[in-house]
């Protein structure tokens, strides 16, 4: 079975700009979350999607929004781009809502110039 | 947000020696945790979880102990070898679904 897999894997964008990152969960798993990774730290939550509904959202600004489709798969977008926003942008998912392992895909990593 | 932290940012070990990786959290309502491996230009790799009804749990050549009277996890590898290389981040489980909050990570290098 395939695992997460997340499209593109590279990005490159300049200031002020929009991105659409994407995401397929593992096939079965319900629940997909978002997470940015800047060089050096851990990855830090940024929302979770499960059965088509947000149920949270980490301490991101409204420039960042998500979705997830009926089959699962999930897209994050990123308006008005800022420098600060290059980092590793990781999509994981779970069977369940809560208290389950995560499975993440490996990244896309998104460069603003 | 909660406060996972590694005492330890960088870790070397001889080929073939235990390695103990420490990890405190600052959330004593937190009661699941998992330990994530992260390779270069991967994505983190499920290693080991543990719930908080448990204070060790045991997996091939990994231990996790749990101590949650000083809010203290750990990971040990036994028998290091060169491909355990890598980033290690143990991760808490929030108040909310199924977020999770990661420390800053710990780099091992194995020697050989």
């Amino acid at each position: 079975d395939a695992g997460v897999t997340q499209s593109p894997t590279h990005l490159i964008k300049t200031r002020g700009q929009h991105v659409t990152l994407r995401c397929s969960p593992i096939s079965g798993h319900k629940s997909v979350s978002w997470y940015q990774q800047v060089l050096g730290q851990g990855p830090q939550f940024i929302f979770q999607y499960y059965e088509k509904e947000e149920r949270g959202r980490g301490n991101f600004p409204d420039r960042f929004s998500a979705r997830q489709f009926p089959n699962y798969s999930s897209e994050l977008n990123v308006n008005a781009l800022l420098l600060g926003d290059s980092a590793l942008y990781l999509c994981a998912s779970s069977r369940q809502v809560v208290e389950e392992k995560l499975f993440f895909g490996s990244g896309t990593q998104l460069s603003v110039l | 947000g909660e406060n996972v932290g590694l005492h330890l940012p960088t870790l070397s070990v001889q080929e073939g020696d235990n390695s103990i990786i420490n990890c405190a959290y600052s959330n004593s309502a937190s009661d699941y945790f998992i330990w994530y491996k992260q390779e270069s230009g991967k994505g983190p790799q499920f290693i080991i979880d543990i719930r908080s009804n448990m204070d060790k749990r045991q997996g091939q050549r990994v231990t996790v102990l749990l101590n949650k009277t000083v809010k203290h996890l750990s990971l040990q590898i036994a028998a290091t070898q060169p491909g355990d290389s890598a980033v290690y981040f143990c991760a808490e489980s929030g108040n909310t679904g199924n977020q999770f909050y990661f420390g800053t990570g710990t780099s091992l290098t194995v020697i050989p």
